[in-house]
């Protein structure tokens, strides 16, 4: 069954960096764009950044455009969100999705993964 | 940016009742929406995109409806397993915003 499993969440201080990293497996991961979609404690969703299914297309939310940089390797399966110049805002949950459609971008996100946090303090 | 707007924030329902959650787009999407569920502790699930077609695997109790600025999420008959945040995500305005509504929680009454 698709299966998304986030890891490298933590607790790091402004002004670090941080790697998050999607593993997908039990469909083609290189037919479909993939998302990162986060989720402040007690607060609603912001889509964060998506790329496409060959990773040559890149979109950026304004809260993190030139600080987050979204990649892929479709030969690991894997998605990933390097997280640089990190503020206190940015703590949230940080979920991966896949897209809706199979080599396009149809921006709504199923299926998500678990998730994992992200805690910025010092 | 589009914003999108829930209401009522809190919904109590009755077992067995039909629930009707409203989502409100600033501007004009067509029918670039998503509606998502989302239970404690869990990660949000895909019911309902492009405003009204189910996602695979959503039960038919689960409709959609509206266009432009206004749009319905109708619930009927609510089980245990329905109470909820429900949530709207329009993807007409990208690059480079997906945005969400704020949310409905469906509690029982």
């Amino acid at each position: 069954q698709v299966q998304l499993v986030e890891s490298g969440g933590g607790v790091v201080q402004p002004g670090r960096s941080l790697r998050l990293s999607c593993a997908a497996s039990g469909f083609s991961f290189s037919r479909y764009a993939m998302h990162w979609v986060r989720q402040a404690p007690g607060k609603g969703l912001e889509g964060v950044t998506t790329i496409s299914y060959d990773g040559s297309n890149k979109y950026y939310a304004d809260s993190v455009k030139g600080r987050f940089i979204i990649s892929r390797d479709n030969s690991k399966n894997t998605l990933y969100l390097q997280m640089n110049s990190l503020r206190a805002e940015d703590t949230a949950v940080y979920y991966c999705a896949r897209d809706g459609g199979i080599f396009t971008i149809t921006n709504w996100f199923d299926p998500w993964g678990q998730g994992t946090l992200v805690t910025v303090s010092s | 940016e589009i914003v999108m707007t829930q209401s009522p924030a809190t919904l109590s329902v009755s077992p067995g009742e039909r629930a009707t959650l409203s989502c409100r787009a600033s501007q004009s999407i067509s029918t670039n929406l998503a509606w998502y569920q989302q239970k404690p502790g869990q990660a949000p699930r895909l019911l309902i995109y492009g405003a009204s077609t189910r996602a695979t695997g959503i039960p038919a109790k689960f409709s959609g409806s509206g266009s432009g600025t206004e749009f319905t999420l109708t619930i009927s008959s609510l089980q245990s397993e329905d109470f909820a945040v429900y949530y709207c995500q329009q993807y007409n305005n990208w690059p480079p915003a997906l945005t969400f509504g704020g949310g409905t929680k469906v509690e029982i009454k």
